[in-house]
């Protein structure tokens, strides 16, 4: 079974521009979130989606941050215009909705340093 | 949601058994306890979870006391390779809780 995939791997952009990143969940997983990990620190929740919808994005910045799931399937996390302070990794995941216990899967991770 | 408590980093020695700790004082009767290990470079990945007593998989054991209000993982015969971070989560088990709050983790150094 293929694992939560992310692109681009690194990115390296100057401040002020777009960048946007690319999620694709475990098959089946209707659960999706995106978590931002700076250095040293564990990773803090942006957004959850339940399917295509929106069900927790208390933490989303959203001046500059915008995500969608548009088909409830991949998904994407646009920053706009980015920041320096925005250099860290930025973590998709996914789960199962039902049940107890949900594992939550992780992919790689999207590196982002803006110079 | 629950906050967790661990050490902030450990060392061992390779082919001894680690045991790293969490604290979850506040944890609630839905919460299961969950653990993560992070290589650099590398997502989390899911190590263990259990929700009361002892969990083992191929990978670790998980103790939990009767209070639930701590838990303890336990990696046999460490080696190189087990340095990482570890994380330990609560959360809960139905839809609205099946989000995880991550602390700053256990960073393991194994050496030779």
């Amino acid at each position: 079974e293929a694992g939560v995939v992310q692109s681009p791997r690194y990115k390296i952009i100057e401040k002020k521009q777009p960048v946007a990143f690319w999620c694709n969940p475990i098959s089946g997983h209707n659960t999706l979130y995106w978590y931002l990990q700076n250095l040293g620190q564990g990773p803090e929740l942006l957004i959850r989606y339940e399917n295509e919808e929106a069900v927790d994005d208390s933490q989303l910045p959203k001046d500059r941050f915008s995500a969608e799931r548009l088909k409830g399937v991949d998904s994407t996390l646009k920053i706009q215009p980015a920041e320096l302070g925005d250099s860290a990794v930025y973590l998709c995941a996914s789960s199962r909705s039902q049940g107890t216990g949900n594992t939550i899967y992780f992919g790689e991770g999207s590196w982002l340093t803006v110079v | 949601l629950a906050k967790t408590t661990q050490p902030i980093s450990m060392d061992s020695y390779e082919g001894q058994e680690v045991n790293i700790t969490c604290s979850h004082n506040n944890i609630a009767t839905n919460d299961y306890i969950t653990w993560y290990q992070q290589f650099p470079s590398q997502g989390p990945r899911f190590i263990i979870q259990g929700y009361k007593t002892k969990v083992t998989n191929e990978v670790a054991s998980l103790f939990i006391p009767a209070d639930r209000k701590s838990s303890t993982l336990s990696l046999p015969r460490v080696s190189l390779s087990d340095t990482a971070v570890y994380y330990c989560l609560v959360g809960a088990s139905n839809n609205a809780g099946n989000m995880l709050t991550f602390g700053g983790g256990t960073r393991l150094m194994v050496k030779p």
